[in-house]
């Protein structure tokens, strides 16, 4: 039971490229989120997912973009990546609205240079 | 706004003696708390959780949390602290959207 996979797990990036960070579940959660972590900070919500089909902003999601085709998959998209960018992000998951707690993947530590 | 501040940024104890961060939440409601643990470089790992059952909330690796509704805390305690204790740890309050409010979180040094 791999849980929540997050690849890839480092990479840099030039101001202006773009990538995409994927996120995977197998343990067939309804919910799904972004976070993004800056040094010596809790960890902020990019988006989330209730469902496959449907998606929302969280707290800080201008130049990203996601999408939810399947329940077990969430990527995320950096478009125009800029330095403020640079961060680790989290994808995690939870059974129906989390309160029994969410299950976070080991991270993408992103620099954009 | 609901918010979390985690009272010490970071927190020093020799092994062996016990281990006190400290969790404020603010809330008007009972809410959802947990505590997360994060080793270098990983993932952050549940630690436990307190969702309106008994007050005192044990977990994993012998640590244990105290919700006291008047003070608005939700310290998190440990007897003994072991080397592999040494982590940042992550007071996480749920909001009423059933979202999670970080608090910035302290980091925990283990002395030989």
């Amino acid at each position: 039971n791999a849980g929540v996979t997050q690849t890839p797990k480092f990479r840099i990036l030039k101001i202006g490229q773009s990538m995409t960070l994927q996120c995977t579940q197998d343990m067939n959660h309804n919910y799904m989120y972004w976070y993004r972590q800056d040094p010596g900070m809790g960890l902020k919500l990019i988006y989330y997912s209730v469902g496959a089909g449907i998606t929302d902003k969280g707290e800080v999601p201008n130049g990203y973009n996601v999408s939810r085709s399947t329940t077990e998959d969430f990527p995320l998209r950096l478009e125009l990546a800029a330095p403020s960018q640079t961060s680790v992000y989290f994808c995690a998951s939870s059974y129906s609205k989390g309160r029994e707690g969410y299950t976070f993947g080991s991270g993408t530590r992103l620099t954009v240079v | 706004a609901q918010s979390v501040t985690q009272l010490d940024s970071h927190v020093s104890v020799s092994e062996g003696t016990p281990v006190l961060l400290r969790c404020n939440y603010s809330s008007s409601y009972s809410p959802s708390l947990f505590w997360y643990v994060q080793h270098p470089n990983k993932g952050l790992q549940l630690l436990l959780k307190y969702t309106s059952a008994a007050t005192l909330v044990k977990g994993i690796n012998g640590f244990e949390a105290e919700f006291k509704k008047s003070e608005t805390s939700f310290h998190l305690t440990k007897p003994s602290a072991h080397m592999s204790d040494a982590a940042e740890y992550f007071c996480v309050q749920m909001d009423s959207s059933y979202k999670l409010i970080f608090g910035s979180g302290t980091r925990l040094l283990v002395r030989p």
